[in-house]
This record gives C-alpha cells, structure tokens and sequence, in this order.
C-alpha cells in the first residue's frame, strides 16, 4: 500500500487561511470515510485534529476544518496562528485491517 | 487525562529482538483496541500493528509481519511489541495509540520510543 501524497510544505501568514491536500486512490481514501489528520509538534505526542474526513475531536478549534473529494481529501486551517505552525499527517483506513498516511506536511506561520 | 507511555527503544543489531512497552493510564484500557505506528527518521508515520480489546485479534503491516509479535496485559494496563530479525529499516520512533470508541482513528498517543537498528 503506497503511502497517499501530500505537499511537503505549506505556509501562510497569522489570520490567513491555508489548505493541506491529501491524495490517495479508490482503494482507501475515494471509499472509504475513515480519513483522519494529525497534528505534530516536535518532541511532542501527535494529535487527532479531525476524524471521518470532517469531524472535531472535543477541544479541538472550529478553525480546523476536514472535507473529501473523490481520492482526495484536505485540511483547511483558518485564522492562521502562530501555534498551528507544526507537521500535518493524513491517515485512512484500507481494507484488509490496514491503515495508510500521509507523507506529512510542514505548516510555516510567516 | 489520558496517558500513554513507551519505553524499551534501545540500539541493536541487525538480527537482534526488543521488546517495546506501553504503560496506559486514564482511561479503561481495556475497552480500546491499541495500535503501534512508527516513524522512520525524516520520513512519515507508518502504521504498524492492531490488538483488539481482549488481544483476541492482531494485524499486522506487511513489513513486519512475521518478525512483530503484538500483545496486551489488561491486568496491567500495558501493550507490548516484541520485534525479533531486526533489519536497518526498522530504525524508528514507536508510537503506541489508542484508537476511538469511533474506530478507524487514533485519538490518543504517547511521546514515542526509538529503535535504532544499527551495526
């Protein structure tokens, strides 16, 4: 199972909104709904930042948003902050009890 | 608060075994199926293996499969790893995670344990 393809950096300036894609193929992301993002910082433990494609963890901020198109889904985080900046990793869920991610994402806060 | 914490990540050689341990706490550990995800230096996560809540089911990765023996002690609140044949490329951080009530998702995890595979 190859791992679904990321851009390796993203950046945006604080209070702008920025878009993390993540592509896989009809066998995990384009079937099924268990596409989930983490959140890591260095030396820290990772994070669930949303889970079956669009949902919030409790304590997660509404500005952490999830969607899913076709063999595609993305994270969208508005209202850029200074802590956002951090790697970001996509994970779905394939048959046969497997799970894939994501090759990660820097985020740059300018 | 939930809390997962790895230890057992040490040098060794190729051909060597570990075992990894995972101490849970802050939650019913035995109502959750756990999971080991890696992370290769520079490189992305990669999922590992599956225990179900009772240690009735495992799966594993292609890549260990074979070599990667998962289990849990409910009665300690503890998952394990025992990694024999080790090969370079199984040098990582090790992450020990629980998944939802939801499932599908890992919705807590520790700070990690490194293996180094090294002659």
């Amino acid at each position: 199972q190859s791992a679904l393809t990321q851009p390796a950096s993203v950046s945006g300036s604080p209070g702008q909104s920025i878009t993390i894609s993540c592509t896989g193929t009809s066998s995990d992301i384009g079937t099924y709904k268990y596409v989930s993002w983490y959140q890591l910082h260095p030396g820290k433990a990772p994070k669930l930042m949303i889970y079956d494609v669009s949902k919030r963890p409790s304590g997660v901020s509404d500005r952490f948003s999830g969607s899913k198109s076709g063999n595609t889904a993305s994270l969208t985080i508005s209202g850029l902050q200074a802590e956002d900046e951090a790697d970001y990793y996509c994970c779905s869920y394939v048959s046969g009890i497997t799970w894939v991610f994501g090759g990660g994402t820097k985020l740059t806060v300018l | 608060e939930v809390q997962l914490v790895e230890s057992g990540g040490v040098v060794v050689q190729p051909g060597g075994s570990l075992r990894l341990s995972c101490a849970a706490s802050g939650f019913t550990f035995d109502d959750y199926t756990m999971h080991w995800v890696r992370q290769a230096p520079g490189k992305g996560l990669d999922w590992v293996s599956l225990i179900s809540w009772d240690g009735g089911s495992t799966y594993y990765a292609d890549s260990v499969k074979g070599r990667c023996t998962i289990s849990r002690d409910n009665s300690k609140n503890s998952l394990y790893l025992q990694m024999n044949s080790l090969r370079n490329e199984d040098t990582a951080l090790y992450y020990c995670a629980k998944e939802s009530r939801d499932g599908f998702n890992f919705d807590y995890w520790g700070q990690g344990t490194l293996v180094t595979v090294s002659s």
